[in-house]
């Protein structure tokens, strides 16, 4: 797996876009970013992923530098529901170990009322 | 659609004992994998099954096996209990259209060795 970078923890006022980096600067061209999160006492949830252009779904969008070794995970309005861990992971891919997931300590993010 | 489903929540066992998790897929999942997640730490990948053959296992030790059924449910096993076993125990479904790296975890459970 590339490994990954992201800030321990970070703060967002409710009803305010949260942006949370990840750097992966080790990333080969066949592997995906994947972002998943984790609520307190929950399983992971999954997010998104992307390979290199930039990505939208109902939860969140994920912008990818064009040299693809860091990305953005965008919260658009950000409430108390989404405070959690946010874990980004940069799998195998196709011919490497594409079966697991490899998560690191991620980003708690805290959203303040 | 039901989740995935695991049972029991919570589990209290003694050092040296056994333990079976149980894990159902979300329905027409037909890959299974197993993760520990310990104290403060992100989730370690331990198993992956794929009709029902293993196709992948983390660093841990021969006290950890696991089998996949054919309805696709999963069982992980762990003997001879340690402190050091005392975590959360994961297991998530993916569908083979979705890719084994978009998965879908259940509730987990929270096993405690005393």
């Amino acid at each position: 797996d590339a490994k990954t970078t992201q800030p321990p923890s970070m703060d967002c006022a409710e009803g305010r876009a949260a942006n949370l980096p990840c750097n992966h600067s080790t990333i080969s061209g066949n592997e995906y970013v994947y972002w998943y999160r984790q609520i307190h006492s929950q399983g992971p949830q999954y997010i998104i992923h992307g390979l290199k252009n930039n990505e939208t779904n109902e939860m969140a969008s994920l912008i990818i530098t064009e040299d693809r070794k860091s990305s953005t995970l965008i919260l658009p309005h950000a409430t108390l529901r989404d405070t959690a861990v946010y874990y980004c992971i940069a799998p195998p891919g196709s011919g490497g170990s594409n079966y697991k997931l490899t998560f690191g300590k991620g980003t708690l993010l805290t959203v303040n009322p | 659609d039901a989740g995935v489903t695991q049972s029991p929540t919570h589990l209290i066992k003694t050092r040296g004992q056994q333990v079976t998790l149980r894990c159902s897929p979300i329905s027409g999942h037909k890959s299974v994998s197993w993760y520990q997640q310990v104290l403060g730490q992100g989730p370690q990948f331990i198993f992956q099954y794929y009709e029902k053959e293993e196709r992948g296992r983390g660093n841990f030790p021969d006290r950890f096996s696991a089998r996949q059924f054919p309805n696709y449910s999963s069982e992980l096993n762990v003997n001879a209990l340690l402190l050091g076993d005392s975590a959360l125990y994961l297991c998530a479904s993916s569908s083979p259209g979705q890719g084994v790296r978009e998965q879908y975890f259940g509730p987990g459970t929270r096993l405690t060795v005393t």
